[in-house]
């Protein structure tokens, strides 16, 4: 069955601090690693991975995908509370012959605080 | 995302009841997706189209029908909703192509079948 599993489930840091969030996945027919930030509301793109050791960055933010170790990490650098969301990490896999799909994990809750 | 909207965006209803709600593209792209967000679970696919009346089934499709009769509009409808129903419904259109071929959802409406 396919899976994707996020690390921590939640984390409390201070403003300034640096994150770590981990992302693990079995799934068939892997194509990319997606990553979201959710507020209040819905979930927004924040990263797209296919290649391993290939470092994407936006701003403070970052991540890389490791194809070998089946797992990616999402960093947050000088952490703010605007930070403060859960993240969600998908893995999008496509079977012969149909649509992509996307398996999200059940996501990071963040909460920095002042 | 602009592109997408969803109706209604709340909604309280009674067990038994038929319910419909709505997405609505306004970028003719061809895959539309419709997820439920539940805690814990973080978001399941409930059923994708791929085309106009071309439709079928996610992970945790019972219960649920789909439609769609033209590009722009992606139907999801409860026949007889159930408590078990009660979530927060996302909608997602996937833009394909360059540079980056991944799925954009819409606000969500959340559900409360009493």
């Amino acid at each position: 069955e396919d899976k994707v599993v996020q690390s921590p489930l939640s984390l409390v840091v201070h403003e300034g601090d640096t994150v770590t969030l981990n992302c693990s996945y079995e799934v068939t027919n892997f194509r990319s690693l997606l990553w979201y930030k959710q507020e209040k509301k819905a979930p927004t793109f924040l990263f797209m991975l296919t290649s391993s050791g290939i470092e994407k960055k936006s701003g403070r933010l970052s991540s890389i995908l490791d194809k070998k170790e089946l797992s990616s990490i999402l960093n947050i650098t000088a952490t703010q509370t605007g930070d403060s969301a859960i993240y969600l990490c998908a893995v999008d896999w496509r079977n012969t012959g149909t649509a992509s799909k996307l398996t999200f994990g059940t996501g990071t809750r963040l909460q920095v605080t002042l | 995302d602009a592109g997408i909207t969803q109706s209604p965006r709340h909604k309280v209803t009674e067990t038994g009841t038929p319910v419909t709600l709505r997405c609505h593209q306004t970028e003719n792209h061809r895959y539309m997706y419709w997820y439920r967000q539940d805690p814990g679970h973080g978001l399941r696919l409930i059923h994708y189209s791929y085309g106009v009346k071309d439709t079928d089934k996610g992970e945790v499709s019972d219960g649920y029908s789909v439609s769609r009769s033209k590009t722009e509009d992606f139907l999801l409808t409860l026949e007889s909703a159930t408590s078990s129903q009660t979530s927060v419904y996302f909608c997602a259109m996937r833009r394909g192509g360059s540079p980056v071929d991944t799925q954009y959802f819409g606000p969500g409406t959340r559900l409360t079948v009493l």
